[in-house]
């Protein structure tokens, strides 16, 4: 297996536009996080899927993020209309489940918004 | 808010040193507490998932305890070699929280 797939790599755009970030989670793994990682707050939860369907999205941080899952091997993370301080690296992991089993980490998207 | 402390932020140690740091984490409704190491330019691979009061994990020169009554996990280093220099991240799941992750101790390694 590839392990988890993100993209783009490195992402820079301007205030006010929409990104649209993608994961492809390893395959059988029914669990899908969103995490932002900053230098201020460190790695933060944004939202994670089991089975496609999203059960907490309390971590996002506003009406501007959101987040689908339309099958089992690809999500996105859409901002929009982004904003500076929304500059971050953002991970996706899939796992087994939520709590007892190790998270895959994908190589993350570097995100620069100017 | 929930929060999961890391210590020290940050540590150097020489070749050959070992050396541990400590997470701390609530002690009610807990489910189950992650061990990570992150190298620069990488993303955060799993060393250990610890759920039982008590318990010891090892791989290779790492190992970890946990202390679910009183809230801690230790990482251990022994014999710490320049290629343990990482990030090391904690996190937390309980009946409520998913995933809620420390803000980690930088190890620099010193050959």
């Amino acid at each position: 297996d590839a392990g988890v797939i993100q993209s783009p790599r490195h992402e820079v755009t301007e205030m006010g536009q929409e990104v649209t970030l993608r994961c492809k989670p390893i395959s059988g793994h029914d669990y899908l996080f969103w995490y932002r990682q900053t230098m201020m707050r460190g790695l933060e939860l944004l939202i994670y899927f089991n089975n496609n369907v999203p059960i907490d999205d309390s971590g996002m941080p506003e009406d501007r993020f959101s987040a689908k899952m339309p099958n089992a091997s690809f999500s996105t993370l859409k901002i929009q209309p982004s904003e500076p301080r929304d500059s971050a690296v953002y991970f996706c992991a899939s796992s087994r489940d939520s709590t007892y089993n190790e998270q895959f980490f994908g190589p993350g998207t570097r995100l620069t918004v100017l | 808010i929930l929060n999961v402390e890391q210590s020290p932020q940050s540590l150097h140690v020489q070749e050959g040193d070992s050396t541990n740091f400590t997470c701390s984490f609530p002690s009610s409704n807990f489910y189950a507490l992650h061990w990570y190491r992150w190298e620069t330019a990488k993303s955060p691979e799993a060393l250990f998932v610890m759920t039982l009061n008590g318990d010891e994990k090892k791989k290779g020169r790492i190992s970890a305890t946990l202390n679910t009554k009183e809230g801690y996990s230790y990482l251990y280093i022994k014999g710490s070699q320049p290629e343990d220099s990482a990030t090391y991240l904690c996190a937390f799941t309980s009946g409520t929280y998913k995933y809620i992750f420390g803000t980690g101790t930088r190890l620099k390694v010193l050959a």
